[in-house]
Parts: C-alpha cells; structure tokens; sequence
C-alpha cells in the first residue's frame, strides 16, 4: 500500500530535550516536505527537499533542522524544543513540487 | 514567493444548498492548483485540482474554476451532505517548482442539517 508514515503520532516533551519525528514514504518520491499546522495559520512549509542530500528552508525553518540521506527517509529535527514549537506536524511527498502531495497522519507535539 | 490568500475563513451552509470558497494568488507562474479536505484529526487530502490550461474541472458534486487573468480560483459543492463538514485548503505551486505548494490559511466548512 502506497503511503506516507510518521512516527510518534502523539509526543510530550519538555523545553530543551532534543526530538526527531521520522517520516518515510514508499512511493519513490523525490520531493518530501514538513509543515506545521497552526489554527488559523493553515499549512505552513518547514522544510522541503527535492532530492537526497538536497533540502532548503521553507517559511518557517526556525528551530529546525532536517536530512536526507535516502529517498525514502526525511526526518525533522528539533535540536531545543520550545513551547512555540507546540503544534501538529504532517510530513508529506511527492513526485515533484508542483504535483500532488500525499500527507502523513501527521504528529502532534507538545512542548512544555 | 507565492502568496495565497483564501475566503472565507468559515461557511456554514443549509444541507442541499451549494458552499463556494474562493482563493486568489500572487504568482503569474503558478499552474497547478490543488484543493485539500482535512477532517476532524485527519491527514489533508487531495480532492481536486486543476492546471493551467483548462477553466473548469468537475468530478461529481464538486468543481474548481480558475481565471488566471484575474489569478483567482474557485472551488464550488452543490447538493452539500453532512459528509461535506470539513476544513478545505486551496493551494498554488509552479509545475516542477522546488518551492512546492504554497497554501491557503484554510476554509471550515459546516454543513447545517
């Protein structure tokens, strides 16, 4: 079954302690991206990478710190927490960027 | 980069009447403009979308129209169902375009029995 996965769904943390929120597609995308999901704010991209070894920043990469070492594999780092970074993360891929994306469950952290 | 602006922010609807949600963007580059259904605790899901070279697309109830002079686009829900509750994101990216897709702030969508 084609689909993106994350892992954890859910995770409570406390300001400081360093996480990362794996994702990893089967679909041989070259094109993965986080967003953050805010009220009222929508989907706002984090990170995105077009290919392996190859990632830029998005309109909010504050905080955050990303890889690519496989095709299959995009985790997002948070190197120091912090209670802003509270929200609901989705990883999502793609065939390219300007193409359909398919999301992740999504991950909801909690900072305090 | 691409700036997408949507409206409104919240529509609630009588079930069986129609619910129109607009979105303009920024970009005269842009060509592909997709329209994503996010449930209560679900993931967002594609369900239209339409590219550059055509105005309108329809799959059943729902159809997206789009006027690049103008640099709006439109998705439109007739016959709305209680199954039609959701939060709606438009969105607007170049094909091929490593920025990928930049997205509306979202619409919520309540149908009224």
């Amino acid at each position: 079954e084609a689909q993106v996965t994350q892992n954890p769904r859910y995770l409570i943390t406390v300001t400081g302690k360093k996480l990362t929120v794996t994702c990893s597609q089967n679909m041989n995308h070259e094109y993965m991206s986080w967003y953050r999901q805010d009220p009222g704010l929508g989907l706002r991209q984090i990170y995105y990478s077009m290919n392996v070894e190859v990632t830029d920043k998005g309109d909010v990469p504050e905080g955050y710190k990303v890889s690519r070492k496989e095709k299959r594999n995009f985790p997002l780092i948070l190197e120091s927490p912090s209670p802003n970074q509270t929200s609901l993360y989705f990883c999502a891929s793609s065939l390219d960027g300007g193409d359909e994306q398919f999301f992740g469950p999504g991950t909801r952290l909690t900072v305090l | 980069g691409e700036n997408v602006e949507q409206h409104p922010s919240t529509l609630s609807v009588q079930e069986g009447d129609s619910a129109v949600i607009k979105c303009t963007y920024s970009d005269s580059a842009s060509n592909y403009f997709p329209w994503y259904k996010q449930e209560l605790g679900k993931r967002p899901q594609l369900i239209i979308d339409i590219r550059s070279n055509v105005g309108e697309k329809k799959d059943q109830r729902i159809a997206v129209t789009l006027n690049k002079t103008a640099k709006h686009f439109s998705l439109h829900i007739t016959e709305t169902q209680p199954e039609d509750s959701a939060v709606y994101f438009c969105a607007a990216s170049w094909g091929g375009g490593a920025d990928g897709l930049t997205f509306g702030k979202g619409t919520h969508l309540i149908i009224q029995p």
